[in-house]
C-alpha cells in the first residue's frame, strides 16, 4: 500500500461546479501538506500549503486537513475550464523533510 | 528570477547512448531533487542533494548518476540509456520562501529512449 493514496480520475465536471479532490495517507507523522497543480506538459506548481489540521482558503481554493482521519482535501469553487489539470497532493513530517507525493488526480472542467 | 530551469526540453536517445540533464536554480536553495514521472506511477525520486557537496539515492536510482556542481546546479546523467528510462524528468529545489519551506519544480525534460 502506498503511503499517500489519490484517486487518479479523471474527474469530469461542468463549469461552475464545486470540485472536491482528496488524498488519504498512512503516516501519522505528516504535518505539512501541499497541493500542486500540473498542467499538461508542464512542471508541478505549488497551489496551497497548510500546516497541521484545519482549513486554509485562497480565492476559489480551500485546503482542508483532517489529521485524525489522515485525510486531506482541496475544494475548488466555481470551477473554470482553466482549472483542468492534474492535482497532486504532497506531505512531509517536518518542513525540511522530503515530500511524499500522491499519484495525482486528473480534473477536467467542461465549458 | 527564473526559478528552476532545465535543459534540454526534449531528447531522443538510442539504447546505450549517454546524456546529461542539466538543472539550475536561482533561489539560493540548499536542497535539489531529480524526479521522474510516468503514467500511473506519479513522481518518483531518483536522487537528491540536501546541500552542496552531498548527494543521496532516492526511490529509483539505478541507471542514473548525479553531480551537485555548486549550489545552483544539479545534473543527472544516464550513462547507458535504456528504453525503461523513457520518461519525463523534473528537477526541483527546496528552501525557505518567507516563513515557509517550499519546493519548486522545473518545466521538465521529455526523454525518449529507442
Amino acid at each position: 500500500q502506498k503511503e499517500v493514496e489519490q484517486d487518479p480520475g479523471p474527474l469530469s465536471v461542468p463549469e461552475g461546479a464545486i470540485v472536491s479532490l482528496n488524498c488519504t495517507y498512512s503516516n501519522s507523522a505528516f504535518q505539512y501538506f501541499m497541493w500542486y497543480r500540473q498542467y499538461s506538459r508542464k512542471g508541478p506548481e505549488l497551489l496551497m500549503y497548510t500546516y497541521s489540521s484545519g482549513n486554509k482558503e485562497d480565492g476559489r481554493f480551500t485546503a482542508q486537513v483532517d489529521k485524525s482521519s489522515k485525510y486531506i482535501s482541496l475544494f475548488i469553487r466555481d470551477s473554470q475550464p482553466s482549472d483542468s489539470a492534474t492535482y497532486l497532493c504532497a506531505m512531509s513530517p517536518h518542513a525540511g523533510n522530503m515530500l511524499t507525493f500522491g499519484g495525482g488526480t486528473r480534473l477536467m472542467v467542461k465549458p | 528570477n527564473a526559478g528552476v530551469t532545465q535543459t534540454p526540453k526534449f531528447q531522443v536517445l538510442k539504447t546505450g547512448q549517454s546524456m546529461t540533464l542539466q538543472c539550475a536554480q536561482d533561489m539560493n536553495h540548499n536542497s535539489m531533487y531529480w524526479y521522474r514521472q510516468d503514467p500511473g506511477m506519479g513522481l518518483r525520486l531518483i536522487y537528491y542533494s540536501a546541500s552542496e557537496g552531498t548527494t543521496d539515492k532516492g526511490e529509483v536510482p539505478n541507471g542514473y548518476n548525479v553531480s551537485r556542481l555548486n549550489k545552483r546546479e544539479f545534473s543527472l546523467r544516464l550513462e547507458s540509456a535504456a528504453p525503461s528510462q523513457t520518461s519525463v524528468y523534473f528537477c526541483a529545489s527546496r528552501g525557505l520562501a518567507g516563513p515557509r519551506v517550499e519546493q519548486f519544480f522545473g518545466p521538465g525534460t521529455r526523454l525518449t529512449v529507442l
